[in-house]
């Protein structure tokens, strides 16, 4: 009963590094999200795809791509990473459903450092 | 100016307290309005979809005014394991969703 899956779930770089972050979904829901979560910020939206092959921008989506090759995976990447980029990433997918539209499905989430 | 805005708090109560919190969206379009629970270092998880009419589940009830743009959530008879930072997301379109900042409560013996 994975649900969402994250990985890494730490990871810390140096300003300029690249890496990629790993969401994995087994409810075969059509809409992924990636969102940061920063101190006194709630969430906010950087990425989302709604179904594979599909991507779209987000509130804050410069220095970060995405991809979604595959319906069950939304990769999350950032090319040349910054110290403003230190944070608490999330993935979250939802149904496409009207009746339960609301409810997203996290995961754990992915603590990145960037020094 | 901030999508959807809440006290940041903390609440800090007793036991069996009844407490309330609220949220504001600036958007009058908004679609869908719901409660998620975040514990510490957690993810968010979702409490309760808030509806026109308000709804109750349990101890928890939820309620809507369109005409002000703000919803609350009120919790009754608080428990030790409701101590955690409440949500409030504002589906503004079919693909998004507004998270406020949070409010804490801290419910102490």
């Amino acid at each position: 009963n994975a649900g969402v899956t994250q990985t890494p779930k730490f990871r810390v770089l140096k300003t300029g590094q690249s890496m990629t972050l790993l969401c994995a979904q087994d409810m075969n829901h059509e809409y992924m999200y990636w969102y940061r979560q920063d101190p006194g910020m709630g969430l906010r939206l950087i990425h989302y795809s709604v179904g594979e092959g599909t991507t779209a921008k987000g509130e804050v989506p410069d220095g970060y791509n995405v991809s979604r090759l595959k319906k069950q995976n939304f990769l999350l990447g950032l090319e040349s990473a910054a110290p403003s980029q230190t944070s608490v990433y999330f993935c979250a997918s939802r149904l496409n459903s009207a009746g339960r539209a609301g409810e997203l499905f996290f995961g754990e989430g992915s603590r990145l450092t960037v020094l | 100016r901030k999508e959807v805005e809440q006290d940041p708090g903390p609440f800090n109560v007793p036991e069996g307290a009844t407490v309330a919190f609220n949220c504001t969206y600036s958007n009058s379009a908004s679609q869908s309005f719901f409660w998620y629970r975040q514990d510490c270092r957690k993810e968010p998880k979702l409490l309760m979809s808030v509806y026109s009419s308000g709804n109750e589940d349990g101890r928890f009830t939820a309620q809507l005014n369109r005409a002000s743009q703000y919803i609350s959530l009120l919790i009754r008879d608080s428990k030790l394991s409701d101590s955690a930072t409440y949500l409030c997301v504002v589906n503004m379109d079919f693909n998004k969703f507004y998270f406020g900042s949070g409010t804490k409560l801290n419910v102490k013996p």
